[in-house]
Protein backbone atom coordinates (compact mmCIF):
# COMPACT_ATOMS: atom_id res chain seq x y z
CA UNK A 1 0.00 0.00 0.00
CA UNK A 2 0.78 3.82 -0.40
CA UNK A 3 3.19 5.30 2.59
CA UNK A 4 3.17 8.84 3.19
CA UNK A 5 5.93 10.95 5.13
CA UNK A 6 5.85 14.19 6.41
CA UNK A 7 7.59 15.98 9.05
CA UNK A 8 5.41 16.17 12.23
CA UNK A 9 5.97 20.13 13.39
CA UNK A 10 7.23 23.54 11.97
CA UNK A 11 7.13 26.63 13.55
CA UNK A 12 7.05 29.87 11.76
CA UNK A 13 7.05 33.75 12.55
CA UNK A 14 3.69 35.48 11.63
CA UNK A 15 3.98 36.88 7.66
CA UNK A 16 6.69 34.49 6.72
CA UNK A 17 6.64 31.89 4.27
CA UNK A 18 5.74 28.21 5.66
CA UNK A 19 6.35 25.17 3.35
CA UNK A 20 4.96 21.42 4.31
CA UNK A 21 6.72 18.86 2.33
CA UNK A 22 5.62 15.59 1.83
CA UNK A 23 6.70 12.11 0.21
CA UNK A 24 4.30 9.17 -0.67
CA UNK A 25 5.45 6.17 -2.76
CA UNK A 26 2.40 5.09 -4.89
CA UNK A 27 3.57 6.69 -8.52
CA UNK A 28 -0.05 6.00 -9.72
CA UNK A 29 -1.30 8.54 -7.67
CA UNK A 30 -3.76 10.95 -9.21
CA UNK A 31 -5.00 13.50 -7.03
CA UNK A 32 -2.79 14.56 -3.90
CA UNK A 33 -4.80 16.41 -1.71
CA UNK A 34 -4.05 18.72 1.48
CA UNK A 35 -6.38 19.18 4.25
CA UNK A 36 -6.15 21.72 6.86
CA UNK A 37 -7.60 20.43 10.91
CA UNK A 38 -7.86 22.75 13.50
CA UNK A 39 -7.83 21.46 17.23
CA UNK A 40 -11.08 19.17 17.67
CA UNK A 41 -12.47 19.72 14.55
CA UNK A 42 -12.59 16.89 11.10
CA UNK A 43 -10.34 18.17 8.14
CA UNK A 44 -10.96 20.70 5.73
CA UNK A 45 -9.61 20.61 2.07
CA UNK A 46 -7.45 22.87 1.55
CA UNK A 47 -6.41 22.61 -1.82
CA UNK A 48 -5.46 19.67 -4.57
CA UNK A 49 -3.39 18.86 -7.28
CA UNK A 50 -3.70 16.77 -9.89
CA UNK A 51 -0.49 14.36 -11.08
CA UNK A 52 0.05 16.02 -14.46
CA UNK A 53 0.32 19.28 -13.14
CA UNK A 54 3.68 20.66 -11.61
CA UNK A 55 2.53 23.39 -9.58
CA UNK A 56 -0.59 24.81 -8.84
CA UNK A 57 -1.26 28.59 -6.93
CA UNK A 58 -4.69 29.11 -4.91
CA UNK A 59 -4.24 32.68 -3.59
CA UNK A 60 -1.77 32.59 -0.27
CA UNK A 61 -1.10 28.62 -1.42
CA UNK A 62 1.24 27.14 -3.89
CA UNK A 63 1.48 23.61 -4.27
CA UNK A 64 4.27 21.83 -5.91
CA UNK A 65 4.47 18.82 -7.35
CA UNK A 66 7.91 17.17 -8.45
CA UNK A 67 6.43 13.54 -9.84
CA UNK A 68 9.64 11.91 -10.24
CA UNK A 69 10.85 12.26 -6.95
CA UNK A 70 7.35 11.25 -5.37
CA UNK A 71 7.69 14.87 -2.99
CA UNK A 72 4.58 17.36 -2.52
CA UNK A 73 4.74 20.55 -0.80
CA UNK A 74 2.47 23.49 0.20
CA UNK A 75 3.69 26.76 0.83
CA UNK A 76 1.63 29.45 2.88
CA UNK A 77 2.43 32.61 2.18
CA UNK A 78 2.31 35.22 4.39
CA UNK A 79 1.13 33.02 7.83
CA UNK A 80 -1.08 33.94 10.05
CA UNK A 81 -1.81 33.13 13.31
CA UNK A 82 -5.27 31.61 11.74
CA UNK A 83 -3.15 29.27 10.08
CA UNK A 84 -1.93 27.21 12.81
CA UNK A 85 -3.28 23.92 12.72
CA UNK A 86 -2.22 20.27 11.18
CA UNK A 87 -1.95 19.64 7.63
CA UNK A 88 -2.02 16.43 6.02
CA UNK A 89 -1.11 15.16 2.84
CA UNK A 90 -2.95 12.89 1.06
CA UNK A 91 -2.48 11.05 -2.37
CA UNK A 92 -5.31 9.36 -4.12
CA UNK A 93 -4.42 6.40 -5.81
CA UNK A 94 -5.30 5.42 -9.38
CA UNK A 95 -8.20 5.67 -11.42
CA UNK A 96 -11.25 3.72 -10.10
CA UNK A 97 -10.13 4.38 -6.41
CA UNK A 98 -12.19 5.87 -3.89
CA UNK A 99 -9.25 5.51 -1.18
CA UNK A 100 -7.29 8.36 0.19
CA UNK A 101 -3.92 7.64 2.35
CA UNK A 102 -3.27 10.10 4.91
CA UNK A 103 0.46 11.34 6.13
CA UNK A 104 0.87 11.85 9.80
CA UNK A 105 -0.14 15.37 9.45
CA UNK A 106 2.65 18.25 9.79
CA UNK A 107 1.56 20.64 13.25
CA UNK A 108 2.23 24.01 12.16
CA UNK A 109 2.56 26.99 14.95
CA UNK A 110 2.63 30.88 13.72
CA UNK A 111 4.55 32.79 16.14
CA UNK A 112 3.06 35.90 16.67
CA UNK B 1 -26.68 23.07 3.27
CA UNK B 2 -25.17 19.77 1.95
CA UNK B 3 -22.48 18.10 4.32
CA UNK B 4 -21.85 15.19 6.59
CA UNK B 5 -22.95 15.02 10.57
CA UNK B 6 -21.46 13.08 12.87
CA UNK B 7 -22.62 12.23 16.21
CA UNK B 8 -22.22 12.77 19.36
CA UNK B 9 -19.47 15.09 19.34
CA UNK B 10 -18.45 13.86 22.84
CA UNK B 11 -19.09 10.24 23.70
CA UNK B 12 -18.18 7.86 27.05
CA UNK B 13 -18.10 4.32 27.15
CA UNK B 14 -17.62 2.22 30.45
CA UNK B 15 -15.38 -1.14 29.84
CA UNK B 16 -17.51 -4.09 28.27
CA UNK B 17 -20.07 -1.64 26.75
CA UNK B 18 -20.27 -1.24 23.04
CA UNK B 19 -21.10 2.36 21.90
CA UNK B 20 -22.85 3.30 17.78
CA UNK B 21 -21.00 6.28 16.49
CA UNK B 22 -23.50 8.09 13.87
CA UNK B 23 -22.35 9.58 10.58
CA UNK B 24 -24.67 10.67 8.13
CA UNK B 25 -24.74 12.75 4.25
CA UNK B 26 -26.78 14.54 1.96
CA UNK B 27 -23.88 15.32 -0.50
CA UNK B 28 -25.33 11.76 -2.08
CA UNK B 29 -21.69 10.14 -1.98
CA UNK B 30 -21.64 6.99 -3.17
CA UNK B 31 -18.53 6.02 -0.98
CA UNK B 32 -18.04 6.16 3.05
CA UNK B 33 -15.13 5.88 5.62
CA UNK B 34 -14.27 5.96 8.99
CA UNK B 35 -10.95 7.14 10.22
CA UNK B 36 -9.32 6.64 13.96
CA UNK B 37 -7.52 9.40 14.79
CA UNK B 38 -4.48 9.31 17.99
CA UNK B 39 -1.91 11.82 18.54
CA UNK B 40 0.92 11.60 16.05
CA UNK B 41 -0.84 8.88 14.43
CA UNK B 42 -2.33 10.62 11.81
CA UNK B 43 -5.28 8.95 10.54
CA UNK B 44 -5.83 4.98 10.05
CA UNK B 45 -8.81 3.62 8.33
CA UNK B 46 -11.29 1.61 10.25
CA UNK B 47 -13.76 0.38 7.56
CA UNK B 48 -14.84 1.84 4.34
CA UNK B 49 -18.04 1.26 1.86
CA UNK B 50 -18.14 2.20 -1.67
CA UNK B 51 -21.76 1.16 -2.01
CA UNK B 52 -25.15 0.18 -0.36
CA UNK B 53 -24.83 -3.31 1.58
CA UNK B 54 -21.21 -3.16 0.84
CA UNK B 55 -18.08 -2.58 3.27
CA UNK B 56 -14.72 -3.27 3.88
CA UNK B 57 -12.11 -3.53 6.25
CA UNK B 58 -9.20 -1.37 6.80
CA UNK B 59 -5.86 -1.05 8.42
CA UNK B 60 -7.88 -1.61 11.81
CA UNK B 61 -10.84 -3.43 11.88
CA UNK B 62 -10.64 -5.30 14.24
CA UNK B 63 -12.84 -5.06 17.52
CA UNK B 64 -14.78 -2.63 15.18
CA UNK B 65 -18.47 -3.43 13.22
CA UNK B 66 -20.40 -1.04 10.17
CA UNK B 67 -23.52 -1.52 8.28
CA UNK B 68 -24.41 0.12 5.22
CA UNK B 69 -27.99 -0.31 5.00
CA UNK B 70 -28.83 3.32 3.35
CA UNK B 71 -26.28 5.27 0.79
CA UNK B 72 -26.79 7.98 3.63
CA UNK B 73 -25.93 6.61 6.43
CA UNK B 74 -22.75 4.83 7.85
CA UNK B 75 -22.55 3.94 11.51
CA UNK B 76 -19.68 2.51 13.32
CA UNK B 77 -19.91 0.53 16.42
CA UNK B 78 -16.76 0.15 18.95
CA UNK B 79 -17.17 -3.31 20.53
CA UNK B 80 -16.08 -4.65 23.51
CA UNK B 81 -13.16 -6.44 21.69
CA UNK B 82 -11.87 -3.26 20.65
CA UNK B 83 -9.02 -2.99 24.19
CA UNK B 84 -8.14 0.45 23.33
CA UNK B 85 -11.15 2.65 21.92
CA UNK B 86 -10.17 6.18 23.78
CA UNK B 87 -9.45 8.48 20.49
CA UNK B 88 -10.93 10.69 18.00
CA UNK B 89 -12.93 8.89 15.27
CA UNK B 90 -13.52 10.78 11.91
CA UNK B 91 -15.79 9.90 9.25
CA UNK B 92 -15.41 11.15 5.65
CA UNK B 93 -17.53 10.22 1.75
CA UNK B 94 -16.86 10.81 -1.43
CA UNK B 95 -17.73 10.36 -4.62
CA UNK B 96 -15.58 9.76 -8.10
CA UNK B 97 -16.20 12.07 -11.52
CA UNK B 98 -17.93 14.86 -10.37
CA UNK B 99 -15.31 16.73 -12.33
CA UNK B 100 -11.50 17.85 -11.68
CA UNK B 101 -10.87 17.51 -7.77
CA UNK B 102 -14.18 16.16 -7.25
CA UNK B 103 -13.14 12.96 -5.57
CA UNK B 104 -12.12 14.23 -2.60
CA UNK B 105 -13.34 13.43 0.58
CA UNK B 106 -15.51 15.50 2.93
CA UNK B 107 -15.24 15.12 6.52
CA UNK B 108 -17.77 15.43 9.59
CA UNK B 109 -16.58 17.15 12.80
CA UNK B 110 -15.31 14.13 14.75
CA UNK B 111 -16.61 11.98 17.59
CA UNK B 112 -14.33 11.69 21.01
CA UNK B 113 -14.86 8.94 22.73
CA UNK B 114 -13.63 8.07 26.05
CA UNK B 115 -13.53 5.02 27.99
CA UNK B 116 -14.58 5.68 31.63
Amino acid sequence: GEDVEQSLFLSVREGDSSVINCTYTDSSSTYLYWYKQEPGAGLQLLTYIFSNMDMKQDQRLTVLLNKKDKHLSLRIADTQTGDSAIYFCAPRAGAGSYQLTFGKGTKLSVIP
Amino acid sequence: DGGITQSPKYLFRKEGQNVTLSCEQNLNHDAMYWYRQDPGQGLRLIYYSQIVNDFQKGDIAEGYSVSREKKESFPLTVTSAQKNPTAFYLCASSSPGQGAGGTEAFFGQGTRLTVV
